[in-house]
């Protein structure tokens, strides 16, 4: 079956840093989604990934603090920029297929991101 | 907007009991309605869905109809299992979010206990 895969897996960040969050597929997709579950919450959409330009962000969400690329149809990746401790959550890349029924999302696994 | 509402968790059954998770949307239109699964330390997998009014998603022997005239979307299985233990969203995709956009509930943690 079709693999998302993302890395990294975890990570433990310094406040004020930058990290950034790849995701990896390897089917045709018809669209990409990076979704924040923060600690003992549900799962927010940050913005949809889109190829070749710039992604298209929910609300609360903004293009400086999670700056996102969609190179090609395959791949993407998210950063979380000038961290603080309530960054610290995991992201989840999620995809549609593009053999899958429209509305299906799959989900990576997640990075899960402590800020100290 | 639209919203999903769950029954607040943790649920803690013994196996082979009957489990029951409540989930309720508000959406325009006809949303389609998800239940999705998160294993302990795993991604979020699709445990069932139904598109329209009435439909019953089922797998795994997992459980749950598309109610309209009550807005509901219960989650329901006959016989738990240890294996079962996860946290279940509830999720639906409607007009005002886009199609393709998940708007999620907040979760329930199910512990199953042999």
């Amino acid at each position: 079956s079709a693999v998302i895969s993302q890395k990294p897996s975890r990570d433990i960040c310094q406040r004020g840093t930058s990290l950034t969050i790849q995701c990896q597929v390897d089917s045709q997709v018809t669209m990409m989604f990076w979704y924040r579950q923060q600690p003992g919450q549900s799962l927010t959409l940050i913005a949809t990934a889109n190829q070749g330009s710039e992604a298209t962000y929910e609300s609360g969400f903004v293009i400086d603090k999670f700056p996102i690329s969609r190179p090609n149809l395959t791949f993407s990746t998210l950063t979380v920029s000038n961290m603080s401790p309530e960054d610290s959550s995991i992201y989840l890349c999620s995809v549609v297929w593009a053999d899958a029924g429209a509305n299906v999302l799959t989900f990576g696994a997640g990075s899960r991101l402590t800020v100290l | 907007g639209d919203s999903v509402t769950q029954m607040e968790g943790p649920v803690t059954l013994s196996e082979e009991a009957f489990l029951t998770i409540n989930c309720t949307y508000t959406a325009t239109g006809y949303p389609s309605l998800f239940w999705y699964v998160q294993y302990p330390g795993e991604g979020l997998q699709l445990l069932l869905k139904a598109t329209k009014a009435d439909d019953k998603g089922s797998n795994k022997g997992f459980e749950a109809t598309y109610r309209k005239e009550t807005t509901s979307f219960h989650l329901e299985k006959g016989s738990v299992q240890v294996s079962d233990s996860a946290v279940y969203f509830c999720a639906l995709s409607g007009k005002s979010g886009g199609y393709n956009k998940l708007i999620f509930g907040a979760g329930t943690r199910l512990a199953v206990h042999p």
